[in-house]
């Protein structure tokens, strides 16, 4: 079975542009998260969907982050303007479902640097 | 607000010891919880997701128990080869009511041949 894909894989741009990434989740999988990794942290949850409506973005910075998952599958998370502290890991996880008891997979997520 | 606290931060040890990592959550009411490993620029890898009906889980030389009085959850690693060197991360549910994930800051550990 074909993992959670993601790219790119490295991304360095100045502050104030705009990056876009991208997540194929595992197929038949209907929970889509994105989380960001600082160094040093463990990953925070950013969004969160269920097919394609979004179950939780409480920790979505919406000013300048936006993501969406069109017909349920693949996901984009944007970034615009970048600011110095957006450099991270950004993760792409799947899950079957949402609920308890559903074991979540990574995939191998896009180091973002922003000068 | 659900918290994760992982000891130790960081971890040394020579090949063959057996080693517990400890991970603690301020909100006890947990349903899920997974422990994770991150090699240097990876994504994390799966190793055990304990249910909310469970109390351990086992793979191979992994085994990771979970009291949910405490909130507490202890990864096992026996046996350790060098090959086990990787960050471990654990991440249960919270705050209650929800199915959030809440990652520990990890241990980093190095198995030394």
């Amino acid at each position: 079975e074909a993992g959670v894909a993601q790219s790119p894989r490295y991304k360095i741009i100045e502050k104030r542009q705009s990056v876009a990434f991208w997540c194929n989740p595992i197929s038949g999988h209907a929970t889509l998260y994105w989380y960001q990794q600082i160094l040093g942290q463990g990953p925070k949850l950013l969004i969160q969907f269920q097919n394609n409506g979004v179950v939780d973005d409480s920790q979505l910075p919406k000013d300048r982050f936006s993501a969406e998952r069109l017909k349920g599958v693949d996901s984009t998370l944007k970034i615009q303007p970048a600011k110095l502290e957006d450099s991270a890991v950004y993760l792409c996880a799947s899950s079957f479902f949402g609920g308890a008891g559903y074991e979540q997979y990574f995939g191998p997520g896009t180091r973002l640097t922003v000068t | 607000k659900q918290e994760v606290t992982q000891i130790p931060a960081a971890l040394s040890v020579p090949e063959g010891e057996n080693l517990v990592l400890n991970c603690s959550f301020t909100d006890s009411a947990i349903y899920n919880l997974q422990w994770f490993r991150q090699d240097p620029g990876k994504g994390l890898t799966s190793l055990l997701l304990i249910q909310s009906s469970q109390r351990e889980q086992t793979s191979g030389r992994l085994n990771a128990s979970l009291d949910k009085s405490s909130g507490r959850s202890t990864l096992y690693i026996a046996a350790s080869q060098p090959g086990d060197s990787a960050t471990y991360l654990c991440a249960g549910t919270g705050p209650s009511g929800t199915y959030k994930y809440i990652f520990g800051t990890g241990t980093r550990l190095k198995v030394l041949a």
